[in-house]
């Protein structure tokens, strides 16, 4: 089946704008997990959504947010784009959320901003 | 608060020696899971293994294995007879309960693997 689908790949923003980013899931899961990944901060948890709610918000700031659809499908928004936003930001789809089941993640989308 | 520790920033073997990546672990909670994953320059994480708090068995599968000891909070990674196609960085993470349902892995720094032919 496929895998978990992320796009774009690659985006280049200038500083103050807002970006959105888009994350499909496995079909069937309804999990569907945002990190961030940096070279100075490493991997972290961005939030978390189940059925189209929010269940668990990791600690940035409020320009930083997300949804998901019916289709389980997830999008993350930032805005106001600060240089320190570049990253690559990885989507983690699941079938519940629960460990038990692990995480698939995709490819991840690379944000630059200049 | 979780935290997950790679000592190794950095390892480069020679192509078929065994090399093993150290993780270390801190947890409050009872139940819990321990990932190991591996990123290779194409950016996507890649599942590799992972085991809850009460299976202590370790596992070989082909050429990885893995060693986890709950008495020292250690989930060790070993790759026997490495290739140049195990050059990737590899990530220890720890799943803990968020509440509502949530789950949310941390993850250590990573550890860069170079596998020189």
């Amino acid at each position: 089946k496929a895998g978990v689908t992320q796009t774009p790949r690659y985006l280049i923003k200038t500083r103050g704008q807002q970006v959105t980013l888009s994350c499909s899931p496995i079909s069937g899961h309804r999990s569907v997990s945002w990190y961030q990944q940096t070279p100075g901060q490493g991997l972290q948890f961005l939030f978390e959504y189940f059925s189209e709610t929010q269940r668990n918000k990791g600690n940035f700031p409020g320009r930083f947010s997300g949804r998901q659809f019916s289709n389980s499908r997830s999008e993350m928004n930032v805005s106001t784009l600060e240089l320190g936003d570049s990253a690559l930001y990885l989507c983690a789809s699941s079938s519940t959320g629960s460990s038990i089941y692990g995480y698939t993640f995709g490819s991840g989308t690379r944000l630059t901003v200049v | 608060a979780q935290k997950v520790t790679q000592a190794q920033t950095e390892i480069s073997v020679v192509e078929k020696e065994d090399v093993t990546l150290d993780c270390v672990y801190e947890t409050r909670d009872t139940t819990y899971y321990l990932f190991w994953y591996k990123q290779p320059p194409s950016g996507e994480l890649v599942f590799l293994i992972r085991r809850n708090s009460f299976d202590e068995q370790n596992e070989i599968s082909g050429r990885y294995s893995w060693n986890f000891q709950k008495s020292t909070s250690s989930f060790n990674f070993t790759i026997t007879a490495s290739q140049v196609v195990d050059s990737a960085v590899y990530f220890c993470a720890l799943s803990g309960y968020s509440g509502a349902g949530s789950y949310q892995l941390t993850f250590g720094k990573g550890t860069k693997l170079s596998v020189i032919p």
